[in-house]
């Protein structure tokens, strides 16, 4: 069954500390990976994007990494702030039998960063 | 800036009452997606158009639901007659392309609750 997984459910650190999200896929035939930030009562926004052949893909101070072997990805907040505190969802495109690509949602990883 | 707008931004209705959420995708933008947001399932794919056509209704309950684009610049989705369980937040989104891999990006969400 294709599923996404992430972890931890929710988080909570000091404004300027880094942290970790991971995300563990089994969704296959994969084509890409993203991650999405949903702010409170708001709709997600896009903050990368992997390709199976990427490994690493920054922006700004989130660094996202795939190892599509162990069909894992990670999201590394840098020097976090008060705007960082939001949902992170990970996304995980895959053909589906008609050849066409599907998305699979995660749950979304809970930040919470505290002053 | 453009933007996905969605109206209205809340609903409370009772059950058995007729709902319907709109949505004017970005100028240009070919795709058209619905979603519905819950905590317990996380975000879950009810419609996809791509130039205004339908291409993917499986993830919506057919006997309530409906989603249609009479024209390029607005996008509606009806419950009818809508119950407890539909309460949620309904998010619409576009893009370009088609193809899977276009960035979607999100309107602010309906949020609805029947009573």
């Amino acid at each position: 069954k294709n599923q996404v997984e992430q972890s931890p459910q929710s988080l909570i650190i000091l404004e300027g500390k880094n942290c970790t999200l991971q995300c563990n896929y089994t969704v296959s035939p994969f084509s890409n990976l993203r991650w999405y930030k949903q702010d409170t009562g708001r709709g997600p926004v896009s903050l990368t994007i992997m390709t199976f052949s990427e490994n690493t893909k920054s922006n700004g101070r989130y660094t996202a990494t795939l190892d599509a072997d162990t069909k894992q990805s990670s999201l590394h907040i840098t020097a976090s702030q008060l705007s960082d505190s939001a949902s992170y969802i990970c996304v995980v495109s895959h053909f589906n039998a008609g050849n066409n690509r599907k998305l699979i949602w995660g749950l979304g990883t809970s930040l919470g960063v505290n002053p | 800036d453009a933007r996905v707008t969605q109206t209205p931004r809340h609903k409370v209705t009772e059950m058995g009452q007729e709902v319907t959420m709109r949505c004017q995708p970005i100028l240009g933008h070919n795709t058209v997606f619905w979603y519905r947001q819950t905590m317990m399932q996380g975000l879950e794919l009810l419609a996809y158009f791509r130039n205004r056509a339908p291409l993917d209704d499986s993830g919506m309950p057919k006997d309530r639901f409906s989603a249609e684009m009479p024209d390029a610049t607005l996008a509606t989705l009806k419950i009818q007659p809508s119950e407890p369980r539909d309460s949620a937040v309904y998010f619409c989104a576009s893009g370009l392309g088609g193809t899977g891999q276009e960035t979607q990006y999100f309107g602010p969400g309906t949020r609805l609750l029947v009573l």
